[in-house]
């Protein structure tokens, strides 16, 4: 199993709905997780970290982590067009400062 | 504030070239990272510096890779000679401190080996 793994998609939605972005983790990570979302053509930006077991609210952002299960997912509610990116689940290596990515989630916000 | 720069933003070569890639990170950044990321999948880190030191090269391909960070401000990712499969987006990232997970990436060089 890779450390950590998405669903590529594409995940697409109507405006207005919520999306739901979910990632997948092994053991070999910490237990600190980001989330980046990178336009087309862009570069990755850090919208969300999230550290402890439960859910981190930020605007129309969730992240919830469920280290039981080991997964983390992030939630966009009341999603716009302009939500419509790749987002990227990271997470340190387990005794590292390096990040390792997931592959991304395509999501696609239909107005 | 001005973001990560990097320069250039495209570069097109033919394989067995030399290419230089070339990054200044967010002023007062201790950290400085190189990813390349393969279209498709997420960044994969390649390198980082702490200041001038690079703490952190176990995945830089070291037979064709190479980094520096002279006075521990901006820096330069070389690939000589470039094969097809190098063809990628090389992200540069910077962050205040380590550890800090919170990095501010560059806008990439895309690079294309033809």
């Amino acid at each position: 199993q890779k450390e950590v793994e998405q669903n590529s998609g594409p995940l697409s939605v109507p405006e207005g709905a919520i999306a739901s972005l979910n990632c997948t983790y092994s053991d070999r990570v910490s237990q600190s997780f980001f989330w980046y979302r990178q336009y087309s053509g862009k570069s990755p930006e850090l919208i969300m970290s999230i550290y402890s077991n439960g859910d981190k609210e930020d605007g129309r952002f969730t992240a919830q982590l469920n280290k039981a299960s080991q997964y983390v997912s992030l939630l966009i509610r009341d999603s716009q067009p302009s939500d419509s990116a790749t987002y990227l689940c990271a997470t340190p290596l387990a005794g590292s400062y390096q990040l390792t990515f997931g592959k991304g989630t395509k999501l696609s916000v239909i107005p | 504030e001005a973001g990560v720069v990097q320069s250039p933003r495209y570069k097109i070569i033919e394989k067995k070239q030399p290419v230089a890639f070339w990054c200044n990170p967010i002023s007062g950044h201790n950290t400085l990272y190189w990813y390349r990321q393969n279209l498709g999948q997420g960044p994969e880190l390649l390198i980082r510096y702490e200041n001038e030191e690079a703490v952190d090269d176990s995945q830089l391909p070291k037979d064709r890779f190479s980094a520096e960070r002279l006075k521990g401000v901006d820096s330069t990712l070389k690939i000589q000679p470039a094969e097809l499969g190098d063809s990628a987006v090389y992200l540069c990232a910077s962050s205040l401190d380590v550890p800090s997970y919170e990095q501010y990436f560059g806008p990439g060089t895309r690079l294309t080996v033809t």
